[in-house]
């Protein structure tokens, strides 16, 4: 089947945009997980959605960073006013459930200008 | 503090020529390690769960080994395509959501 897609693949923007990343769990996955890869760092938790419940956003770096889950599927992840140091490539997951294990999208590369 | 330490940080074999790598962690109560693979301009893709010490899982020529502060991944006669970067994740112990993941070893394997 179909496994976790996000677009754009990449995406240049100006310091101060705002940008929005796109992520499309695998069909009846009801977890949904964004993760952050900066170059020379490991993966960095940000926010994780399950079902209904209000999801847990302790690893969003800062206020301008955002996400939404719509109709329990689709998920964006919003940066307002981008700096520099958001370049990085962020990383979408899905998981059939809580603790399931996590499958990964393809990423998108960010690179703030 | 939770921690996952990777070594080493590179790894460089010959085909045929078979190495472990090691995820070190501490965790107050593992409730998972992950192994996954990574390969350039790609997504991690998920290898194995482990959750008690001495369980072992095996897929072609991987084989993840866990014990109460580590876990070894085996690489057996390693081919030029399982060249990648290995990652290691955990459960940190206050979310059953977030994975914690260590550097990674970048394994190259040459003909």
């Amino acid at each position: 089947g179909a496994g976790v897609s996000q677009s754009p693949s990449n995406k240049v923007t100006e310091k101060g945009k705002d940008v929005e990343l796109r992520c499309d769990p695998i069909s009846g996955h009801t977890a949904l997980y964004w993760y952050r890869q900066s170059l020379g760092q490991g993966l960095e938790f940000l926010i994780y959605f399950q079902g209904n419940s209000a999801p847990d956003k302790s690893g969003l770096p800062s206020d301008r960073f955002s996400a939404e889950r719509t109709g329990g599927s689709v998920s964006t992840l919003t940066i307002q006013r981008t700096q520099q140091e958001d370049s990085a490539v962020y990383l979408c997951a899905s998981s059939l459930a809580l603790p399931s294990e996590q499958f990964f999208g393809p990423g998108t590369r960010l690179t703030v200008l | 503090e939770d921690q996952v330490t990777q070594s080493p940080e590179a790894l460089r074999l010959q085909e045929g020529e078979s190495s472990s790598l090691n995820c070190s962690y501490t965790v107050s109560g593992l409730r998972g390690l992950f192994w996954y693979r990574q390969d350039p301009g790609k997504g991690p893709e998920f290898l194995f769960t482990l959750y008690s010490a001495g369980e072992e899982k095996e897929k072609e020529r991987l084989k993840a080994t866990l014990t109460k502060k580590e876990s070894f991944l085996h690489i057996t006669a390693p081919k030029p395509e399982d060249s990648a970067t290995y990652l290691c994740a955990v459960r940190p112990t206050d979310s059953w959501g977030k994975l914690q993941f260590g550097a990674g070893t970048q394994v190259v394997v040459t003909p």
